[in-house]
């Protein structure tokens, strides 16, 4: 079974500057995709940015970006500009292909993240 | 854009009573799923339903929890007899096909058993 982790339970970033989450997960299949998702107090899940395994370029949008290194399993984003509105809790999540019907996200126990004015 | 609705958004009940969780997913997807965050914790898969049958649940479904599907739109989750612990946030999803990335969650019901 995958796990997903996330070591950093909570992180503080100054507004305008950046700051990287941390995320490790365990597999030992070869195609899957990754996710970052953000949960603001309101507790929806809102998708941040993806990423394919087959693909060896980094996904960006906009100020968002991760550093995917499929060897070590990680799977890092990076919030450029932090802005107040990016406070939020925010998890990392795994997505199998390997089981037809079925792609369930397996997710990490989350990043809560402040922004300091 | 479109979205996943769920409904209600907030439902209180008594432990021991039987609760309905509504969702909503795209028209065109295939796969749907019910997942669950208890307060201050991860989000946790419950249920995947394809093709109007179950393809994979966790070892949270058990016995007390089921999906249907009863008109080609709707997306059930009933839990027959509540319990404190069920208390939560539980989120609908839905996708449009495995290879595509179109992967969207509702905006969730939080569930309150007392």
């Amino acid at each position: 079974a995958q796990t997903v982790t996330q070591s950093q339970p909570e992180m503080s970033v100054q507004e305008a500057e950046t700051v990287t989450l941390s995320c490790t997960y365990d597999t030992s299949e070869s195609d899957y995709y990754l996710f970052w998702y953000k949960q603001p107090p309101s507790r929806q899940m809102i998708l941040v940015i993806r990423q394919e395994a087959y693909k060896q370029q980094n996904a960006t949008e906009n100020r968002f970006s991760v550093n995917f290194q499929k060897a070590a399993k990680s799977f890092s984003l990076k919030i450029s500009d932090s802005q107040l509105g990016d406070a939020a809790m925010y998890f990392c999540a795994y997505r199998s292909l390997s089981n037809f019907g079925n792609e369930k996200l397996t997710f990490g126990t989350g990043t809560r993240l402040t922004i300091i004015p | 854009e479109p979205e996943v609705t769920q409904t209600p958004s907030h439902q209180v009940t008594q432990m021991g009573q039987e609760v309905i969780l509504r969702c909503v997913p795209i028209s065109n997807h295939l796969y749907f799923y019910w997942y669950r965050q208890i307060l201050g914790q991860k989000v946790e898969f419950l249920v995947s339903f394809y093709n109007n049958e179950i393809s994979e649940k966790s070892e949270i479904f058990d016995d007390q929890f089921s999906v249907e599907r009863p008109d080609g739109s709707n997306f059930t989750l009933k839990i027959r007899s509540t319990k404190l612990e069920d208390s939560a946030m539980y989120f609908c999803a839905s996708s449009e096909a495995r290879r595509l990335t179109n992967y969207t969650f509702g905006s969730g019901t939080r569930l309150t058993v007392v």
